[in-house]
């Protein structure tokens, strides 16, 4: 069984530039979450869908940040224009549920460079 | 508030050595308790969880963690460490207001030949 797909691996940008990260979950994963892990540090919830719907963006810049998950199943995160401070790498996660006695599984994530 | 805290930044062991990762948390109900682990340059793993049971809970690659209730901590141990145990290791809790992961902020396991 496939797990989860991202892409880009890498992504080096100039600032005020745009950046789109995807995300292809393991298939039947009803949740998928996006998280933003900076270096020595553990991973931040930005947010959090069920099905094609969020049910958790909180944590997201709404400013510059945006995704979307049509369909329910792949999912795009988008930074625009990005920042100096947006250099971190963006995991994608998924699971069966939300609920969380199971487990998360990860993608491999995608490594954002802003110079 | 729900927390979790990694005591150790980095832990270095000898391999062959027993080896104990720290966690302890803070909840208002019974804790959901996880380890993940995460190689260079990969995506996170998940190791094993306590939700309730046997207070010694077994997981992948010979890893296994002690639930201590009247400590508030979930440590990760191992009788015996290799070197390709060296990796980042992150202990979480789920949040029960919203059944989300609250995650700690990592150690770095060292394991010397």
């Amino acid at each position: 069984e496939a797990g989860v797909v991202q892409s880009p691996r890498y992504k080096i940008i100039e600032k005020k530039q745009p950046v789109a990260f995807w995300c292809n979950p393991i298939s039947g994963h009803n949740t998928l979450y996006w998280y933003r892990q900076n270096l020595g540090q553990g991973p931040e919830l930005l947010i959090r869908y069920e099905n094609e719907e969020a049910v958790d963006d909180s944590q997201l810049p709404k400013d510059r940040f945006s995704a979307e998950r049509l369909k329910g199943v792949d999912s795009t995160l988008k930074i625009q224009p990005a920042e100096l401070g947006d250099s971190a790498v963006y995991l994608c996660a998924s699971s069966l549920q939300s609920s969380n006695t199971g487990e998360l599984f990860f993608g491999e994530g995608s490594r954002l460079t802003v110079l | 508030a729900q927390s979790v805290a990694q005591p150790e930044d980095q832990v270095n062991v000898a391999e062959g050595n027993p080896l104990t990762v720290k966690c302890t948390y803070s909840v208002s109900g019974n804790p959901y308790l996880f380890w993940y682990v995460q190689y260079p340059n990969r995506g996170l793993q998940f190791l094993l969880k306590y939700i309730t049971g046997d207070n010694l809970v077994k997981g992948s690659y010979g890893f296994e963690a002690e639930f201590n209730k009247s400590q508030t901590s979930f440590h990760l141990k191992k009788p015996s460490a290799l070197v390709s145990d060296s990796a980042l290791y992150f202990c979480a809790v789920r949040d029960d207001s919203n059944y989300q992961l609250i995650w700690g902020a990592g150690t770095k396991l060292i394991i010397k030949p």
